[in-house]
């Protein structure tokens, strides 16, 4: 079966430090991988999706970027963290094709102060 | 527009009632449509599919109306354990392998 691990579970970062989320798949290959974000009380936006190793697309311009060193590992970056990055950060991953079920991790939560 | 509308909610019912959820979306030529559950701090997980002939799954039934770009969920017999926010989500864009979800309904199932 498939699973998906994504941490640090939790992390509270001062304003300008830098950031990495990381993200892995197991069970499954070429998976098309998303990282999403929650605000307090909103709903998901999609930030960076990718088809396959080295291929991202953004869909929101920010301080934010995206890699993807090997098939099933998805990582989230900044260099320098904003108040307005604070949020409930998901990665998720589906097979391949548009409009396939998507599955969640477990979530990691940013604080930035 | 948004893509995909959700009333907010919170819809407080009691134990046993049941309760209906709607959802619009704006692209006619959205094919895929599922609902998901979000429980408080957690990550949203499927709760079913929806199929264009409308689907049942134990006290869940899911509608799809094309024509006016509707989904609904209907629960019955409602849980405390259903309380928890109702994700509608559509692939709204064939152009991009994402799906696009809808800010939720919250549900509050009370005893």
């Amino acid at each position: 079966s498939q699973t998906i691990h994504q941490w640090p579970a939790t992390l509270v970062q001062p304003v300008g430090s830098p950031l990495s989320l990381e993200c892995t798949v197991e069970g499954t290959s070429n998976p098309n991988l998303y990282w999403y974000r929650q605000a307090a009380g909103r709903g998901l936006q999609l930030l960076f999706y990718s088809v396959g190793i080295g291929q991202i697309s953004s869909e929101v311009p920010q301080n934010l970027s995206a890699s993807r060193p090997q098939d099933r590992q998805f990582i989230l970056s900044s260099k320098k963290l904003l108040l307005s990055d604070s949020g409930f950060y998901l990665c998720a991953w589906s097979w391949g094709g548009s409009g396939n079920t998507i599955y969640f991790g477990e979530g990691s939560w940013l604080t930035v102060v | 527009r948004k893509e995909v509308e959700q009333d907010p909610g919170p819809f407080n019912v009691p134990e046993g009632a049941t309760v209906a959820f709607n959802c619009t979306y704006s692209n006619s030529a959205s094919q895929s449509f599922f609902w998901y559950r979000q429980d408080c701090r957690k990550e949203p997980k499927l709760l079913m599919s929806v199929y264009s002939s409308g689907n049942e799954d134990g006290r869940f039934t899911a509608q799809l109306n094309r024509a006016s770009q509707y989904i609904s969920l209907l629960i019955r017999d409602s849980k405390l354990s259903d309380s928890a926010t109702y994700l509608c989500v559509v692939n709204g864009d064939t152009g991009r392998r994402a799906l696009t979800f809808g800010s939720g309904t919250r549900l509050q199932v009370q005893p």
